[in-house]
């Protein structure tokens, strides 16, 4: 079974730049999530979707982050503009469906660098 | 006061012996605990669930956990270098959201 595919692995952009992040999840997985991870501390929830539908994105910054999952599988994660503090490693997982007992298995992410 | 709470370490560890980490949560609801191994410049790799009291074994890892107390635990038995990685603990709590401590990082000298 293939794992979670990210791209681009790493992103090295100025400030003031747009970039998108892509994830394709595990096959059969409904649900996708997109964390951002900073150095020395644990992956935090962006936004999760069940399916095509955004179900939590409370900690996404929406004045400058948007995603979109079209057709429930594949999902882009965008920042327009970027900002030095965006820098971080984006992860995508995805879990078979949503609830407490579901396992996430992460993808390899996307390192991010703001000039 | 953080949701969930590690110690970030580093645990030094001799080649061979056991590694203990624990960690703390604050929501007295979570039901389903997770261990991820991360290496370096590495995303993370689930390695062990947990739901219910008690120990879980899985290899040389064991997942201990007491809800009445708040707190989960990972043993490495039999350490070896290639355990040396930031484990990370990971409870869902309130609206299925997984959340993260900060990781533990582990060293397994040879």
């Amino acid at each position: 079974e293939a794992g979670v595919v990210q791209s681009p692995r790493y992103k090295i952009i100025e400030k003031k730049q747009p970039v998108a992040f892509w994830c394709n999840p595990i096959s059969g997985h409904n649900t996708l999530y997109w964390y951002r991870q900073n150095l020395g501390q644990g992956p935090e929830l962006l936004i999760r979707y069940e399916n095509e539908e955004a179900v939590d994105d409370s900690q996404l910054p929406k004045d400058r982050f948007s995603a979109e999952r079209l057709k429930g599988v594949d999902s882009t994660l965008k920042i327009q503009p970027a900002e030095l503090g965006d820098s971080a490693v984006y992860l995508c997982a995805s879990s078979r469906e949503a609830g407490v007992y579901n396992e996430q298995f992460f993808g390899p992410g996307t390192r991010l660098t703001v000039l | 006061q953080k949701e969930v709470e590690q110690n970030s370490g580093p645990l030094s560890v001799p080649e061979g012996a056991i590694a203990s980490l624990n960690c703390t949560y604050s929501d007295r609801g979570s039901q389903s605990f997770f261990w991820y191994r991360q290496y370096s410049g590495k995303s993370p790799e689930l390695i062990m669930s947990i739901y219910s009291n008690g120990d879980k074994e899985d290899g040389r890892f064991t997942a201990q956990l007491n809800k009445a107390s708040q707190y989960v635990s990972l043993l490495i038995r039999d350490s070896q270098p290639s355990d040396s990685a930031t484990y990370l603990c990971a409870v869902y709590a309130a609206g299925n959201k997984l959340t993260f401590g900060g990781g533990t990082r582990v060293l397994v000298k040879p």
